[in-house]
Order: C-alpha cells, then structure tokens, then sequence
C-alpha cells in the first residue's frame, strides 16, 4: 500500500528566504507526483506536474523534483514571499495518494 | 465550465439523513475522482470514473457511500444514514485522460453531520 510522508509538518520563515519542503513515497511504481497548494477553506490548486519519466519541473520561483529509486522529492520556493503562506502537498499517481501536508508560514 | 464545479459549498446535515454532493468536472476530462479531507490532513481517495465507469471505489469508508457518474461528465457522491464521523470536506477533480495527466480540483464541499 503507497504511503506518502511529507516533511515537515509546519515551517515558518522569514521574508526572502529560500526554502525545501520534503515529499517521501513508500512505493516507486507511480504514474507522475503533483505538487499542490491548498489555502485555508478553498480547493487545492496545482503547482506542478512531474511525470514518473522526469527529473524535475519548474514554474516561477518553484522547482520540484522526483527521485523515484529513493522515493523522493522535493518542492524548492525560491525567494519566498508572504503570499506563498498556504499548506503544500504534494501526491503520487494513479489515483493521487495524498501526503499530510507542509504548512508553510512566510514572515514579512 | 473554466474549472470544477461543486455544490453545495456548505451542507448541514441531522445525523441519519441521507446527502447528495454534486461534482461537475471541466467540459472534456475523462477521469474523475472524489476525495474526503479532515480537519488538518491530507485528502484521502474515495473512488475514481473514466468516464461512466466506475473503476476504482477502494476507498469508499462503508456502504453508505454510493458514487455515480451515469452519463460519463455530472458525477453525485451520495452518503445515506449520515453519522458524525462523515463530517469533512468532500473534493472532486477531474484529468484530462487518464491518470497520468494533471488533475485540477474543485472548491470542495465541506459537510457538517449534527
């Protein structure tokens, strides 16, 4: 059964700095891994798509990569803002198995 | 439409009662596939269509939940003799194809078993 983990739970920084939030999957079978975001009551938006055949994706200031040997990949924000404020999650597929969720904080 | 459609966006429900939470993906997707999100966790897979068929229900919790999606576009996730422990927010999103293209979600609809 795929379990998805996702490290850390919570972060908070300030204004500025450039961040890693961390995604682990128990199995490397998987179709493709999306990263997405979710703000407070509203819907989960997606920030990238990383096909099981790629290394990475960016758009803007996020990178994201995929490590399927080790299970792994990572949401890199560069410079980050207070409007990046919101809970990542990323998800494998098939069917999107979900991690816990990074809630990220980013202090003006 | 622009992007998926769910409705209601809030329903309270008497425990026991029987809901119906509508889903309506972006005009052309294939694959639709229903969530259900505690307070603080991450989503977790109730059922999955491509198309009018339904080919992945393993997350369903019990068999007072009953996914539809008759004509292949409209999908109704139904929960009969609600409980409290169905209290969540309840999220469809639809992909293009299949399941490895990018799959956009709805605002949700957050039921409240009382």
């Amino acid at each position: 059964k795929q379990e998805v983990t996702q490290i850390p739970a919570a972060l908070s920084v300030p204004e500025g700095e450039n961040l890693v939030l961390n995604c682990s999957f128990t199995d490397s079978a998987i179709y493709n891994l999306q990263w997405f975001r979710q703000d407070p009551g509203k819907g989960l938006t997606s920030l990238l798509l990383i096909q099981s055949s790629q290394r990475e994706q960016t758009s803007g200031r996020l990178n994201a990569s995929l490590d399927k040997s080790s299970g792994r990949s990572t949401l890199y924000i560069a410079a980050s803002q207070p409007g990046d404020s919101a809970t990542y999650l990323c998800a494998v597929g098939g069917k999107l198995i979900f991690g816990q969720g990074t809630e990220l904080s980013v202090k003006p | 439409g622009a992007g998926v459609s769910q409705s209601p966006r809030y329903k309270v429900a008497k425990r026991g009662q029987d809901v119906a939470l509508r889903c309506d993906p972006i005009s052309g997707h294939v694959s639709l596939f229903w969530y259900q999100q505690a307070l603080g966790q991450g989503p977790e897979f109730l059922t999955y269509f491509q198309n009018e068929a339904q080919l992945d229900k393993s997350g369903l919790p019990s068999d007072r939940f009953f996914a539809e999606r008759p004509e292949g576009s409209v999908s109704t996730l139904k929960i009969q003799r609600t409980q409290q422990e169905d209290s969540a927010v309840y999220l469809c999103a639809s992909s293009f194809n299949d399941m490895n293209t990018e799959a956009f979600f709805g605002q949700g609809t957050r039921l409240t078993v009382v």
